[in-house]
């Protein structure tokens, strides 16, 4: 069964930091990686999805990377603002033929930016 | 922003009544999902479909049942609600094409008295 852990679980950091949210997966056999993003009382905004041939994504000042032979990817935010204070959540979709459209979530960090 | 709607959006309900929530789409996609999301447990799958009328259970479906009669509607139903099932629930949708990417609803807060 696919495991996602993400650590930290909360990271508060000054304006202008840069800084890296990571994820951990159990099985290596992934169709792609998904990062989301969720404001308080929100649903969830889709950041950037990694294919699992891909080793790095970018927008804008998101940078996601993947390696899956050791079953991590990290989420790196540039020159942090306010505005990024979010819950950041990672989620992993298996390859397994017809379950190619389920994702498992990882807990998610809760990033706080202070000005 | 994908076309995706729940109703309601808050709903207040006692124990051992039926409860539906929807999920409305107007991306014509072929997959929706039902998740509920809770604190410590992160979000979790309760039912998906892959077509009119296709579902099948996640990993959490016991006391939900899903039904899917048009493209655009995907309805949840509690057939008789407890207090275990207090929750955020979200919908999600994607297109079932190369990458599968999901897109999800603003959720509905459920709780259940």
């Amino acid at each position: 069964k696919q495991e996602v852990t993400q650590i930290p679980a909360a990271l508060s950091v000054p304006e202008g930091e840069n800084l890296v949210l990571n994820c951990s997966f159990t099985d290596s056999a992934i169709y792609n990686l998904q990062w989301f993003r969720q404001d308080p009382g929100k649903g969830l905004t889709s950041l950037l999805l990694i294919q699992s041939s891909q080793r790095e994504q970018t927008s804008g000042r998101l940078n996601a990377s993947l390696d899956k032979s050791s079953g991590r990817s990290t989420l790196y935010i540039a020159a942090s603002q306010p505005g990024d204070s979010a819950t950041y959540l990672c989620a992993v979709r298996i390859n397994s033929g017809g379950s190619n459209y389920k994702l498992t979530f990882g807990k998610g960090t809760l990033l706080t930016v202070n000005p | 922003d994908a076309g995706i709607t729940q109703s309601p959006r808050h709903k207040v309900t006692e124990t051992g009544t039926p409860v539906t929530l929807r999920c409305h789409q107007t991306e014509n996609h072929r997959y929706m999902y039902w998740y509920r999301q809770d604190p410590g447990h992160g979000l979790r799958l309760i039912h998906y479909s892959y077509g009119v009328k296709d579902t099948d259970k996640g990993e959490v479906s016991d006391g939900y049942s899903v039904s899917r009669s048009k493209t655009e509607d995907f309805l949840l139903t509690l057939e008789s609600a407890t207090s275990s099932q207090t929750s955020v629930y979200f919908c999600a949708i994607s297109d079932g094409q190369v990458l599968y990417e999901q897109y999800f609803g603003p959720g509905t807060r459920l709780t259940v008295t």
